[in-house]
């Protein structure tokens, strides 16, 4: 069982409705971070978070550190969002200042 | 402008031939690390580096290696290239390995050995 899971795998939805991806994590985890990755490749992170909720225009990313479990919103997609959106954590064993990656999620917003 | 550096961007290259992919970062971040990207197994650490001269094996370092001889510069060495090493490389590198900082990516490199 990977110790990062993301859901959905795929998401199709229409321009303006609001999306939520899903990750849920086994490990002990000092941070969670959410990535976005663009068609032509660049990886940019979007959000660091240890607790509670960040805001960042259309976007919300959300944990709840003892189920173990993170959100990502998207507010009034738009086809400019479709991207592969990945969570990654940072646990407290393993190799220091690795991420442990989930496969991520492939947004589709259509006009 | 901050960011990593990673060059190339796309190589193609045959079996055996010593190839190195560089990578840079200007935001004097103690923090490197390598990871290659394969469709449906995600994003997997090859190796990282928490400072100069101190560099320690990721999930996947088989046919890798690298070096951290100084802050800004992390190079990705395969000695003899495969093609199972066919993938998308990132570098990233983040303040510290120990605290909780963001970390920022390069663009990728995308390599294929046949």
């Amino acid at each position: 069982k990977n110790e990062v899971e993301q859901s959905p795998q795929n998401l199709t939805a229409q321009e303006g409705e609001f999306i939520t991806i899903n990750c849920s994590y086994s490990v002990g985890i000092s941070a969670l971070h959410w990535l976005q990755q663009h068609p032509g490749g660049g990886i940019v992170s979007l959000f660091m978070l240890s607790s509670g909720k960040k805001k960042h225009g259309r976007l919300i990313a959300t944990i709840n550190i003892q189920e173990k479990h993170s959100s990502l919103h998207i507010t009034a997609s738009h086809p400019r969002d479709s991207a592969v959106y990945i969570c990654a954590v940072k646990s407290y064993g393993g190799s220091q200042g690795n991420l442990i990656f989930g496969k991520g999620t492939k947004l589709s917003v259509k006009p | 402008e901050a960011q990593v550096t990673q060059n190339p961007r796309y190589l193609i290259t045959v079996t055996g031939k010593k190839l190195t992919v560089t990578c840079s970062q200007n935001m004097n971040h103690e923090y490197m690390s390598w990871y290659r990207q394969d469709p449906g197994l995600g994003l997997r650490q090859i190796y990282y580096s928490m400072n100069v001269e101190v560099t320690d094996k990721g999930d996947v370092p088989e046919g890798y290696k690298v070096s951290r001889k100084e802050k800004r510069n992390f190079p990705l060495i395969l000695e003899s290239p495969s093609p199972n090493q066919t993938s998308l490389y990132f570098c990233a590198s983040s303040l510290t390995s120990t605290s909780n900082y963001g970390y920022t990516f390069g663009s990728g490199t995308r390599l294929t050995v046949v």
